[in-house]
Order: structure tokens, then sequence, then C-alpha cells
């Protein structure tokens, strides 16, 4: 089966800015994760959606991060507008069950964002 | 608050030696704890998952053990080879809370 996919996998952009990051899952997988991995540190989990519903966003600075899943399967994340600090690798994931603890969460290869 | 520990942050050995890498986690109140590997320019993809009830899991030359009482957990790695280095991370999901808690990894470099 494919694997997740995200792109770009690359994108620059200057403070202020906005930026969209595109993920389509596994198909048939109800969950699905975005976290965000600054250099040195282990992902952070920015939102979680159940099929279109939104889980947990407990972590997502909703002042200027966006995100949707639209029909329940590919998803966006926005950013706007972009400061230094979210420089960093966008992951997302999915995992087959609604139960995510007990259940294998495969990953992309991540967008990388770098601020100017 | 749960806080994940990886020591050391990078490690270096030969081709050949068995090796251990660690975690800590500060609340045992766990369900489950998973060892993950990630190469430079691609995800993560899961190694080994224990849960709460189990002591270790086995997956070829990988051994994941698990103390849940006094919050650690290792990765045991048979006969290391060029093709394993890569940043292993662990992560654990908590009793009441979903979210998966991550530590920052340790970065391995296996030496031919």
């Amino acid at each position: 089966e494919a694997g997740v996919a995200q792109s770009p996998r690359y994108k620059i952009i200057e403070k202020r800015q906005s930026v969209a990051f595109w993920c389509n899952p596994i198909s048939g997988h109800a969950t699905l994760y975005w976290y965000q991995q600054i250099l040195g540190q282990g992902p952070k989990l920015l939102i979680q959606f159940q099929n279109n519903g939104v889980v947990d966003d407990s972590q997502l600075p909703k002042d200027r991060f966006s995100a949707e899943r639209l029909k329940g399967v590919d998803s966006t994340l926005k950013i706007q507008p972009a400061k230094l600090e979210d420089s960093a690798v966008y992951l997302c994931a999915s995992s087959r069950r609604v139960d995510s603890r007990t259940d294998t969460q495969y990953f992309g290869p991540g967008t990388r964002l770098t601020v100017l | 608050k749960q806080e994940v520990t990886q020591i050391p942050a990078a490690l270096s050995v030969p081709e050949g030696e068995n090796l251990v890498l660690n975690c800590s986690f500060t609340d045992s109140a766990i369900y489950n704890l998973q060892w993950f590997r990630q190469d430079p320019g691609k995800g993560l993809t899961s190694l080994l998952l224990i849960q709460s009830s189990q002591r270790e899991q086995t997956s070829g030359r990988l051994n994941a053990s698990l103390d849940k009482s006094s919050g650690r957990s290792t990765l045991y790695i048979a006969a290391s080879q060029p093709g394993d280095s890569a940043t292993y991370l662990c992560a654990v999901s908590g009793d009441s809370n979903y979210q998966l808690i991550w530590g920052a990894g340790t970065k391995l470099i296996i030496k031919p």
C-alpha cells in the first residue's frame, strides 16, 4: 500500500508570510496527525483528526495555525503569519483505527520549513 | 506532566557490537511505550510497541524492555550494522491521554 504523502518537501519563506502544507494519509486510515519537530527535539502533536473531526488541538497555536481535513481524507495545515520559531519539520502521520494508542502510526517524510 | 528523556543524545560504536539505548519517563501511569527510528529526510518508522502490562517485545535483532515502576525502557540492538545508523526515539502514551509524549532521541552511528 502507498505510504503517507506530504508536499512540499521543503519550503523557505520570510517571517510574516503564509504557508500551507498538504498531507494524503494511507487509504482507509481513520486518524490523522500533524506534528511539529524542531531540530534536536522529539515531535510535538499539533492536531489530531478522527475522520474529519478534531480530537485534540490543545497544542495548536490557534492565533496563527489552522488545519482541516476535508471529507475525512486529505488534510492541510496552514501558518499565517509565520514566525522565526516556526522553523521546523512538519510531520503528518495516520493510523488505521480510532483508538490511536493501540495502533501503529505511519509517518510521511515531512516538510522542512525555514522561516527567514 | 509527563516528560521523556533519552540519554545519550548521540552514540557511535563499531560495527558488530551489541548496544543499549535508554529511555526514561517521569509518570509511570502509561498505557504503552513505543520505539521509533528516524532516518534523515524520511519520516519515523515504528519499531516496537510495549503495552504497560508487558515486560518486553522482540523483533529480529531488536529487543525492547519496559520497567514501568522505575520509569525506564531500554532498546537492545544485537550485532549492530551500518544500516542501523539513525536516530532512535521513544514515546509514551498515558492512561487518560491518547497523545504520544516523545523523547528527543539518540542519534546512533555504526562505524564500518
